[in-house]
Protein backbone atom coordinates (compact mmCIF):
# COMPACT_ATOMS: atom_id res chain seq x y z
CA UNK A 1 0.00 0.00 0.00
CA UNK A 2 1.04 3.70 0.24
CA UNK A 3 3.32 4.97 3.05
CA UNK A 4 5.26 7.88 3.22
CA UNK A 5 9.07 7.46 4.29
CA UNK A 6 9.52 10.45 6.72
CA UNK A 7 12.90 11.88 8.10
CA UNK A 8 15.20 11.97 10.08
CA UNK A 9 13.11 10.06 12.99
CA UNK A 10 14.31 12.60 15.36
CA UNK A 11 16.29 15.92 15.94
CA UNK A 12 18.26 17.23 18.42
CA UNK A 13 19.72 20.65 17.62
CA UNK A 14 20.51 24.12 19.19
CA UNK A 15 18.45 27.03 19.89
CA UNK A 16 18.54 29.26 17.04
CA UNK A 17 19.58 26.90 13.92
CA UNK A 18 17.46 25.90 11.04
CA UNK A 19 15.58 23.14 10.50
CA UNK A 20 14.92 20.69 7.31
CA UNK A 21 12.89 17.60 7.55
CA UNK A 22 11.62 15.44 4.46
CA UNK A 23 8.92 13.01 3.28
CA UNK A 24 9.29 10.81 0.15
CA UNK A 25 7.24 7.91 -1.03
CA UNK A 26 7.20 5.75 -4.29
CA UNK A 27 3.15 7.23 -4.89
CA UNK A 28 2.00 10.75 -6.41
CA UNK A 29 0.19 12.76 -4.21
CA UNK A 30 -2.26 15.56 -5.05
CA UNK A 31 -1.81 17.14 -1.70
CA UNK A 32 0.95 17.09 0.89
CA UNK A 33 0.15 18.37 4.93
CA UNK A 34 2.54 19.33 7.24
CA UNK A 35 1.31 18.77 10.69
CA UNK A 36 2.58 19.76 14.53
CA UNK A 37 1.67 17.42 17.66
CA UNK A 38 2.31 18.79 20.67
CA UNK A 39 2.09 15.92 23.78
CA UNK A 40 -1.26 15.41 24.76
CA UNK A 41 -2.91 17.03 21.92
CA UNK A 42 -4.06 16.10 18.56
CA UNK A 43 -1.83 17.89 15.14
CA UNK A 44 -2.56 21.20 14.19
CA UNK A 45 -1.99 21.81 10.37
CA UNK A 46 1.02 23.74 9.89
CA UNK A 47 0.83 24.16 5.54
CA UNK A 48 -1.37 22.68 3.31
CA UNK A 49 0.07 22.30 -0.44
CA UNK A 50 -1.98 21.46 -3.31
CA UNK A 51 0.38 21.81 -6.60
CA UNK A 52 3.50 20.49 -7.34
CA UNK A 53 5.98 23.26 -7.02
CA UNK A 54 4.52 25.13 -4.59
CA UNK A 55 6.96 26.67 -2.26
CA UNK A 56 4.76 28.19 0.84
CA UNK A 57 5.84 30.19 4.31
CA UNK A 58 4.23 30.13 7.15
CA UNK A 59 6.05 32.66 9.48
CA UNK A 60 9.47 30.77 10.30
CA UNK A 61 8.11 27.83 8.28
CA UNK A 62 8.74 27.08 4.85
CA UNK A 63 7.29 24.01 3.18
CA UNK A 64 7.52 22.57 -0.47
CA UNK A 65 5.45 20.47 -3.13
CA UNK A 66 8.16 18.45 -4.70
CA UNK A 67 7.86 18.48 -8.57
CA UNK A 68 7.50 14.79 -9.02
CA UNK A 69 4.81 14.81 -6.59
CA UNK A 70 6.32 12.10 -4.38
CA UNK A 71 8.00 14.22 -1.78
CA UNK A 72 7.68 17.43 0.22
CA UNK A 73 9.96 19.75 2.40
CA UNK A 74 9.71 21.30 5.77
CA UNK A 75 12.06 23.44 6.83
CA UNK A 76 12.05 26.17 10.16
CA UNK A 77 14.42 28.84 10.30
CA UNK A 78 15.77 30.41 13.64
CA UNK A 79 14.33 27.19 15.88
CA UNK A 80 13.07 28.54 19.39
CA UNK A 81 11.83 26.30 22.28
CA UNK A 82 8.61 26.39 21.49
CA UNK A 83 9.22 24.43 17.87
CA UNK A 84 9.54 21.20 20.34
CA UNK A 85 7.27 18.38 19.35
CA UNK A 86 6.34 16.03 16.37
CA UNK A 87 5.75 16.85 13.24
CA UNK A 88 3.93 14.76 10.63
CA UNK A 89 3.70 14.96 7.13
CA UNK A 90 0.89 13.48 5.19
CA UNK A 91 -0.28 12.68 1.65
CA UNK A 92 -3.59 12.52 -0.02
CA UNK A 93 -4.25 10.85 -3.23
CA UNK A 94 -7.60 11.81 -5.74
CA UNK A 95 -9.98 14.15 -5.30
CA UNK A 96 -11.59 12.56 -2.21
CA UNK A 97 -10.40 13.48 1.60
CA UNK A 98 -11.53 9.94 2.66
CA UNK A 99 -7.88 9.20 3.46
CA UNK A 100 -4.66 10.76 4.11
CA UNK A 101 -1.89 8.94 4.43
CA UNK A 102 0.21 9.86 7.38
CA UNK A 103 4.55 9.88 7.69
CA UNK A 104 5.74 7.99 11.08
CA UNK A 105 6.45 11.90 11.95
CA UNK A 106 9.97 13.66 12.95
CA UNK A 107 10.77 14.44 16.59
CA UNK A 108 12.82 17.87 17.45
CA UNK A 109 14.17 18.66 20.99
CA UNK A 110 16.22 21.46 21.35
CA UNK A 111 18.84 22.82 23.31
CA UNK A 112 18.27 26.36 24.80
CA UNK B 1 -15.69 26.24 21.81
CA UNK B 2 -14.74 26.26 18.16
CA UNK B 3 -12.92 23.46 17.52
CA UNK B 4 -13.39 19.15 17.35
CA UNK B 5 -14.01 18.14 20.77
CA UNK B 6 -13.64 14.31 21.92
CA UNK B 7 -14.65 12.71 25.20
CA UNK B 8 -13.83 11.20 27.55
CA UNK B 9 -10.14 12.51 27.34
CA UNK B 10 -9.09 9.52 29.18
CA UNK B 11 -10.77 5.99 29.08
CA UNK B 12 -9.19 3.34 31.72
CA UNK B 13 -11.57 -0.15 31.28
CA UNK B 14 -10.71 -4.35 31.62
CA UNK B 15 -9.99 -6.38 28.49
CA UNK B 16 -13.57 -7.65 27.40
CA UNK B 17 -15.94 -4.77 27.77
CA UNK B 18 -17.03 -2.64 25.18
CA UNK B 19 -16.34 1.46 24.86
CA UNK B 20 -18.18 4.12 22.86
CA UNK B 21 -15.87 7.57 22.46
CA UNK B 22 -17.64 10.88 21.06
CA UNK B 23 -16.47 13.33 18.75
CA UNK B 24 -17.92 16.91 18.45
CA UNK B 25 -16.91 18.11 15.23
CA UNK B 26 -16.55 22.19 14.11
CA UNK B 27 -19.91 23.49 13.50
CA UNK B 28 -20.96 23.06 9.43
CA UNK B 29 -17.98 20.37 8.50
CA UNK B 30 -19.66 17.71 6.73
CA UNK B 31 -16.87 15.55 6.93
CA UNK B 32 -15.15 13.61 9.82
CA UNK B 33 -12.93 11.29 10.42
CA UNK B 34 -11.42 8.70 12.80
CA UNK B 35 -7.64 7.84 13.05
CA UNK B 36 -6.07 5.42 15.67
CA UNK B 37 -2.52 6.62 17.45
CA UNK B 38 -0.39 4.01 19.03
CA UNK B 39 1.91 5.17 21.28
CA UNK B 40 5.30 6.93 19.13
CA UNK B 41 3.26 6.26 15.81
CA UNK B 42 1.90 8.04 13.27
CA UNK B 43 -1.47 8.49 13.05
CA UNK B 44 -3.65 4.97 11.06
CA UNK B 45 -6.77 5.75 9.20
CA UNK B 46 -9.98 4.40 10.76
CA UNK B 47 -12.94 5.52 9.18
CA UNK B 48 -14.29 8.57 7.33
CA UNK B 49 -18.22 9.77 7.29
CA UNK B 50 -19.41 12.20 4.44
CA UNK B 51 -22.91 13.75 6.39
CA UNK B 52 -24.17 10.31 8.10
CA UNK B 53 -22.60 8.09 5.48
CA UNK B 54 -19.28 6.08 5.50
CA UNK B 55 -17.67 5.91 2.07
CA UNK B 56 -14.85 4.63 3.75
CA UNK B 57 -15.08 2.10 6.51
CA UNK B 58 -11.26 0.41 5.02
CA UNK B 59 -8.93 1.29 7.87
CA UNK B 60 -11.88 -0.66 10.73
CA UNK B 61 -8.77 -3.07 11.90
CA UNK B 62 -11.65 -5.64 12.66
CA UNK B 63 -15.39 -6.49 13.42
CA UNK B 64 -15.36 -5.52 16.81
CA UNK B 65 -15.05 -1.68 15.95
CA UNK B 66 -17.72 0.26 14.36
CA UNK B 67 -18.84 4.06 14.46
CA UNK B 68 -22.09 6.24 13.47
CA UNK B 69 -22.78 9.57 12.84
CA UNK B 70 -26.54 10.86 13.28
CA UNK B 71 -27.61 14.69 12.39
CA UNK B 72 -24.48 15.24 10.15
CA UNK B 73 -22.31 15.90 13.41
CA UNK B 74 -21.85 13.93 16.45
CA UNK B 75 -19.96 10.67 16.10
CA UNK B 76 -19.05 7.84 18.50
CA UNK B 77 -16.69 4.75 17.70
CA UNK B 78 -17.40 2.01 19.29
CA UNK B 79 -15.23 -0.83 20.26
CA UNK B 80 -16.30 -3.92 21.46
CA UNK B 81 -14.56 -6.95 23.25
CA UNK B 82 -11.81 -4.43 23.84
CA UNK B 83 -8.55 -6.39 23.69
CA UNK B 84 -5.17 -4.89 25.31
CA UNK B 85 -3.62 -3.92 21.70
CA UNK B 86 -6.68 -1.51 21.33
CA UNK B 87 -4.55 0.71 23.73
CA UNK B 88 -3.65 3.59 21.74
CA UNK B 89 -5.40 7.41 21.04
CA UNK B 90 -8.09 7.82 19.17
CA UNK B 91 -8.09 10.94 17.21
CA UNK B 92 -10.94 12.82 15.83
CA UNK B 93 -11.15 14.94 12.90
CA UNK B 94 -13.52 17.22 10.69
CA UNK B 95 -13.21 19.25 7.59
CA UNK B 96 -15.58 21.09 5.63
CA UNK B 97 -16.33 18.64 2.99
CA UNK B 98 -15.32 15.16 1.10
CA UNK B 99 -13.54 16.55 -2.06
CA UNK B 100 -10.23 17.63 -2.17
CA UNK B 101 -8.32 20.92 -0.66
CA UNK B 102 -9.45 20.73 2.91
CA UNK B 103 -7.58 20.37 5.38
CA UNK B 104 -8.69 18.77 8.78
CA UNK B 105 -8.67 19.86 11.52
CA UNK B 106 -8.12 17.64 15.00
CA UNK B 107 -9.56 17.01 18.28
CA UNK B 108 -6.89 16.20 21.94
CA UNK B 109 -8.07 12.70 21.06
CA UNK B 110 -9.24 10.11 24.06
CA UNK B 111 -6.70 7.99 25.54
CA UNK B 112 -7.74 4.52 25.92
CA UNK B 113 -5.69 2.05 28.03
CA UNK B 114 -7.00 -1.26 28.07
CA UNK B 115 -5.90 -2.78 31.39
Amino acid sequence: GQQLNQSPQSMFIQEGEDVSMNCTSSSIFNTWLWYKQDPGEGPVLLIALYKAGELTSNGRLTAQFGITRKDSFLNISASIPSDVGIYFCAGQVGSSASKIIFGSGTRLSIRP
Amino acid sequence: GAGVSQSPSNKVTEKGKDVELRCDPISGHTALYWYRQSLGQGLEFLIYFQGNSAPDKSGLPSDRFSAERTGGSVSTLTIQRTQQEDSAVYLCASSLGGTGNQPQHFGDGTRLSIL
